[in-house]
């Protein structure tokens, strides 16, 4: 079926671990865009790109990588996981890159637990 | 920069009753503005968007926003509530630049009593 897929849906790391958050999407969208979701805070850009090869900081980027080799998949990368960053992410993505006529597509989430 | 502010973080409706959920804006270009539904334990999903087009936007489920520039205001109705309806409620604006990033607000969940 067509969509944002993400994985894993959970997961649990202790502070100091690394990991990667995938997000692929089936669409040919050109825009994708990681989001954490934290009570009472809504949802917070942390990276986003406009394309292959291009990526940029959104409000919360500190402590996340990304990189966009393919318009299909865009993963996220803890470097050193923080009890700060246990949060639900979401992945997000939409056909173009630019002019707002679109909305966003998103995937259902990863729940991760920092301890 | 843009932003947006939802007043009520919570709001509780019994079925039948209108729904209203707030949501004010701040923009310094002309505002591209998104209403997103959050059932429990899912993703976002588009319920409407205002693109500068007609003031009155109607949506998925029975929902309508009305853009009122002279109140900076986005609000999200719909006539009588039912008990799907019960989820948060996120009003997203269009970030500057030229990308399509969007600024979410801090969202509103929507009880619906029996």
């Amino acid at each position: 079926n067509a969509g944002v897929t993400q994985t894993p849906k959970f997961q649990v790391l202790k502070t100091g671990q690394s990991m990667t958050l995938q997000c692929a999407q089936d669409m040919n969208h050109e825009y994708m865009s990681w989001y954490r979701q934290d009570p009472g805070m809504g949802l917070r850009l942390i990276h986003y790109s406009v394309g292959a090869g291009i990526t940029d900081q959104g409000e919360v980027p500190n402590g996340y990588n990304v990189s966009r080799s393919t318009t299909e998949d865009f993963p996220l990368r803890l470097l050193s996981a923080a009890p700060s960053q246990t949060s639900v992410y979401f992945c997000a993505s939409s056909l173009g890159a630019t002019g707002a006529n679109y909305g966003y597509t998103f995937g259902s989430g990863t729940r991760l637990t920092v301890v | 920069a843009q932003s947006v502010t939802q007043l009520g973080s919570h709001v509780s409706v019994s079925e039948g009753a209108l729904v209203l959920l707030r949501c004010n804006y701040s923009s310094s270009v002309p505002p591209y503005l998104f209403w997103y539904v959050q059932y429990p334990n899912q993703g976002l999903q588009l319920l409407l968007k205002y693109t500068s087009a007609a003031t009155l936007v109607k949506g998925i489920n029975g929902f309508e926003a009305e853009f009122k520039k002279s109140e900076t205001s986005f609000h999200l109705t719909k006539p009588s509530a039912h008990m799907s309806d019960a989820a948060e409620y996120f009003c997203a604006v269009r970030g500057g630049g030229a990308t399509n990033k969007l600024i979410f607000g801090t969202g509103t969940l929507l009880a619906v009593q029996p």
